[in-house]
């Protein structure tokens, strides 16, 4: 039972334009939301996060929204940078439980 | 400042052969994660650790044993390799209500 989900394995956009990276859940407990980016043969480094009592977070370059009706949330890059390209995992949890991530999706950002 | 260390980055394996993953944390964390990324599927949370001597079962614990005898370092181990554990492998850290701070990824392969 996949409780997070990436529906789209890859996404390619030119720089300087827009990144919107999607994901769905369906428990409805989730009430706490992370970004994850990941560089080949690295670790995930933590991005932006946002709670259930919100529906955007804003950090530089970097918007999370949260739609809780939907259960959608999706990461908007602007402007996209090559050094932008990476796999994005976002991950959800419940208040006392652990953290569940998605499958990522592999962000190409071309020059 | 390390931050997450895991020993060692690559290794083989045969089947049925037994090794002990190492992860080492400097910041102090309370909460320590085993994870394993496969493609398509994400990070699955493997065992996990909410303080010095304390260990608990995640998603995908079967086949996995982990300790945590300081508080800085936490062990993952495989009794008897299965081409089914080939992986790479995760380490992360965290304070309570922080988010996680990764390892590197021990990439393993078991023959």
């Amino acid at each position: 039972d996949q409780q997070v989900k990436q529906n789209s394995p890859s996404l390619s956009v030119q720089e300087g334009r827009i990144s919107i990276l999607n994901c769905d859940y369906t428990n409805s407990m989730f009430d706490y939301f992370l970004w994850y980016k990941k560089y080949p043969a690295e670790g995930p480094t933590f991005l932006i996060s946002i709670s259930s009592i919100k529906d955007k977070n804003e950090d530089g370059r970097f918007t999370v929204f949260l739609n809780k009706s939907a259960k959608h949330l999706s990461l908007h890059i602007v402007p996209s940078q090559p050094g932008d390209s990476a796999v994005y995992f976002c991950a959800a949890k419940a208040s006392g439980s652990r953290l569940t991530f998605g499958e990522g999706t592999q962000l190409t950002v071309n020059p | 400042n390390a931050g997450v260390t895991q020993t060692p980055k690559f290794r083989v394996l045969k089947t049925g052969q037994s090794m002990t993953l190492l992860c080492a944390q400097d910041m102090n964390h309370e909460y320590m994660y085993w994870y394993r990324q496969d493609p398509g599927m994400g990070l699955r949370l493997i065992h996990y650790s909410v303080g010095e001597g304390t260990t608990a079962k995640g998603e995908v614990p079967d086949g996995y044993n982990v300790s945590r005898l300081k508080k800085q370092n936490f062990l993952l181990g495989l009794e008897s390799a299965a081409p089914s554990q080939t992986s790479v492998y995760f380490c992360a850290s965290s304070y309570v209500t922080q988010p996680q701070h990764f390892g590197d990824g021990t990439r393993l392969s078991i023959l």
